[in-house]
């Protein structure tokens, strides 16, 4: 069956303007998550949603950052006003379940480069 | 504060050598463990995962890990490595915070030589 998607796969901005990224669960799944990687370091927690609770927006870096996601559908991830330091692979993963227990099937991922 | 550590950025390994990937992590309290590798173009996957139970634990592709609370450690090994295990590993636990959140370790990329 299909995988968890992300568009675009790579993504070349300028500093200043915004950006969106966007991810397509696993169909059923109730859980996504969003994760940013950047060069030489671990996955850093941004944001997650579980089913139709209020998401945790604690991984956050600032209020440039915001996501949205539709049921138990797609979401997007927006980045106003990019900084060379949003400069990153951004990881959305999605499990069936809503616990950590649960496993995450992760997307390839969005390359994100502001110039 | 509660961490997740991958000492070896790099590791290089002889195909059909052993290898062990090191994580520890700090907590006082109970935690979730997870391996996750991530093959060349590909997105992260689970390999294994420490919930309760037996210390040992075995994954996909030969892989186990060994849950040490003493030493807050849960290091990967695999007695023969092959080619198509080259990836990068990533280590990440759940410190049970009332959250789902998980930590992620910095990642460990094996290298095999043929």
């Amino acid at each position: 069956g299909a995988g968890v998607s992300q568009s675009p796969s790579n993504k070349v901005t300028e500093k200043g303007k915004d950006v969106e990224l966007r991810c397509d669960p696993i169909s059923g799944h109730t859980a996504l998550y969003w994760y940013r990687q950047r060069l030489g370091q671990g996955l850093e927690f941004l944001i997650y949603f579980q089913g139709n609770s209020a998401p945790d927006k604690s991984g956050l870096p600032s209020d440039r950052f915001s996501a949205e996601r539709t049921g138990e559908s797609v979401s997007t991830l927006t980045i106003q006003r990019t900084q060379q330091e949003d400069s990153a692979v951004y990881l959305c993963a999605s499990s069936f379940g809503e616990r950590s227990t649960d496993t995450q099937y992760f997307g390839p991922g969005t390359r994100l480069t502001v110039l | 504060a509660q961490s997740v550590t991958q000492l070896d950025s790099q590791v290089p390994v002889f195909e059909e050598a052993p290898v062990e990937l090191r994580c520890n992590y700090s907590s006082s309290v109970s935690v979730y463990l997870f391996w996750y590798v991530q093959y060349p173009n590909q997105g992260l996957q689970l390999l294994l995962k420490y919930l309760s139970g037996s210390t040992l634990v075995k994954g996909i592709n030969g892989f186990e890990a060994e849950f040490n609370k003493s030493q807050t450690s849960f290091h990967l090994r695999k007695p023969s490595v092959h080619i198509s295990d080259t990836a990068e590993y990533f280590c990440a636990v759940n410190f049970l915070r009332g959250n789902e959140k998980l930590t992620f370790g910095t990642g460990t990329r094996l290298t095999i030589i043929p």
